[in-house]
C-alpha cells in the first residue's frame, strides 16, 4: 500500500522569496517519487524524480527535492519564486521494482506567487 | 520523440447521454496507458490503467468503462452519463510498471 500527504492546499509566496511544498509518503517497499507540475486547464508536466540514485534530484525550472528516507519526505524547493511558477503542484509516490504498476497522487499544493 | 494525443479538450454533455473519449500515443510501444478524474480539490483519481491490449484494471466501480482496441489508443467510455460524471479526465503513458507517467491536454467535461 502507498499514499502521498501533501501539508497545505494552498501556499503563498512572494516573489524572488524561497519556495517550500511539502510531501510525505507511506509505501511498503522502496518508492519512487516524483513532483509534477499542471498550469490551469492543462496536463501535468513531470519536475523531477527521485529513483533510488541520488537523495537530492534537480528537476526543470530550478527545482529541486530531497528524498529524506528516515522523515519519509520528498519536498520541493526553488530558492527564488517567479511569477511563471504560479500553478499546481502534485507529489507522487510509485512502487519501485515493478511492484506497483501506477502512481499514487497527492491532493496537490497550489502555488501562488505576489509580485 | 513521444506524443500523447488527447481529444476533445472541452465537451458538454446532458445527463443520459453517451461519451466516448479517445487517447492515443506515438512514438513508442506497448505503453502502460490510463485514465484519470481530477477534481477540485481532491488530486487524481485512478479510473482505469491497462498494461497491454484488451486487458484493462478498474479501479473504482463507477458509471464508465475503458477500452484498449490498439497497442496505442486508450478509450474511455459511458452509456449514460451522470451529473457526477463531470471532471477533468486525463490521459496518461509510461513506459515500465511504476515509472513516470505523461501526461495528455485534458478533457473538461460537464454533464448538464
Amino acid at each position: 500500500a502507498q499514499s502521498v500527504t501533501q501539508l497545505g492546499s494552498h501556499v503563498s509566496v512572494s516573489e524572488g522569496a524561497l519556495v517550500l511544498l511539502r510531501c510525505n509518503y507511506s509505501s511498503s517497499v522502496p518508492p519512487y517519487l516524483f513532483w509534477y507540475v499542471q498550469y490551469p486547464n492543462q496536463g501535468l508536466q513531470l519536475l523531477l524524480k527521485y529513483t533510488s540514485a541520488a537523495t537530492l534530484v534537480k528537476g526543470i525550472n530550478g527545482f529541486e527535492a530531497e528524498f529524506k528516507k528516515s522523515e519519509t519526505s520528498f519536498h520541493l524547493t526553488k530558492p527564488s519564486a517567479h511569477m511563471s511558477d504560479a500553478a499546481e503542484y502534485f507529489c507522487a509516490v510509485s512502487g519501485s521494482g515493478g511492484s506497483n504498476y501506477k502512481l499514487t497522487f497527492g491532493k496537490g499544493t497550489l502555488l501562488t506567487v505576489n509580485p | 520523440s513521444q506524443t500523447i494525443h488527447q481529444w476533445p479538450a472541452t465537451l458538454v454533455q446532458p445527463v443520459g447521454s453517451p461519451l466516448s473519449l479517445e487517447c492515443t500515443v506515438e512514438g513508442t510501444s506497448n505503453p502502460n496507458l490510463y485514465w484519470y478524474r481530477q477534481a477540485a480539490g481532491r488530486g487524481l483519481q485512478l479510473l482505469f490503467y491497462s498494461v497491454g491490449i484488451g486487458q484493462i484494471s478498474s479501479e473504482v466501480p463507477q458509471n464508465l468503462s475503458a477500452s484498449r482496441p490498439q497497442d496505442r489508443q486508450f478509450i474511455l467510455s459511458s452509456k449514460k452519463l451522470l451529473l457526477s460524471d463531470s471532471g477533468f479526465y486525463l490521459c496518461a503513458w509510461s513506459v515500465l510498471t511504476g515509472t513516470e507517467a505523461f501526461f495528455g491536454q485534458g478533457t473538461r467535461l460537464t454533464v448538464v
